[in-house]
């Protein structure tokens, strides 16, 4: 089963606010990755993180792979209609490289 | 467009027949995975392939499915004798193997077993 739990489960925000998820794990992995899906769409990578501690951006996005390598937030600054969707945390496993996925956060934005 | 291509990306079939799906990965990726993903749920790791091998099975991939990649290049699944609950979009990724890359995930195969 999943081993990925990822809160909010969904969220109403107001456009032009900042957003911010987490997803936890109970093992300790080193590869922690933030994708975005659309309807009907699969799932597109939006950054990845390879380093514990480490903080990287991509545009408005920012994630950070946590100390412990048991979490990661992903915050997304001044939202947009386009942010609309489904957000997961993948992570990595060591030696098969399998993807495993958490349990995804719904956003929406009102404009 | 990740260049990873999925056919068909709709299928609606009668519950019992069996349907087949195909997934064409990005060149000279060699490693390649099937995930399902059910609705309000995040993708379940199926099975995967490195080249024409495959690895691993997962236990939500019982004997009514089976996947193939023959020549290392395109993959397709089969579902034999659909049920209910096979409903679900069917996913393909593919990974080139680098240090610090990332599989590519293709668009899907939705599947309604009525």
């Amino acid at each position: 089963g999943q081993q990925l739990n990822q809160s909010p489960q969904s969220m109403f925000i107001q456009e032009g606010e900042d957003v911010s998820m987490n997803c936890t794990s109970s093992s300790i992995f080193n590869t922690w990755l933030w994708y975005k899906q659309d309807p009907g769409e699969g799932p597109v990578l939006l950054i990845a993180l390879y380093k514990a501690g480490e903080l990287t951006s991509n545009g408005r996005l920012t994630a950070q792979f946590g100390i412990t390598r048991k979490d990661s937030f992903l915050n997304i600054s001044a939202s947009i209609p386009s942010d609309v969707g489904i957000y997961f945390c993948a992570v990595k496993t060591s030696g098969t490289y399998k993807y495993i996925f958490g349990t995804g956060t719904r956003l929406k934005v009102l404009a | 467009d990740t260049g990873v291509s999925q056919d068909p990306r709709h299928k609606i079939t009668k519950r019992g027949q069996n349907v087949t799906f195909r997934c064409d990965p990005i060149s000279e990726h060699n490693r390649l995975y099937w995930y399902r993903q059910t609705l309000g749920q995040g993708p379940e790791f199926l099975t995967y392939f490195q080249n024409e091998a495959q690895l691993e099975k997962s236990r939500l991939l019982s004997d009514r499915f089976s996947a193939e990649r023959p020549k290392g290049s395109f993959s397709t699944l089969e579902i034999q004798r659909t049920e209910q609950g096979d409903s679900a979009m069917y996913l393909c990724a593919t990974w080139e193997g680098g240090v610090n890359t990332e599989a590519f995930f293709g668009q899907g195969t939705r599947l309604t077993v009525v």
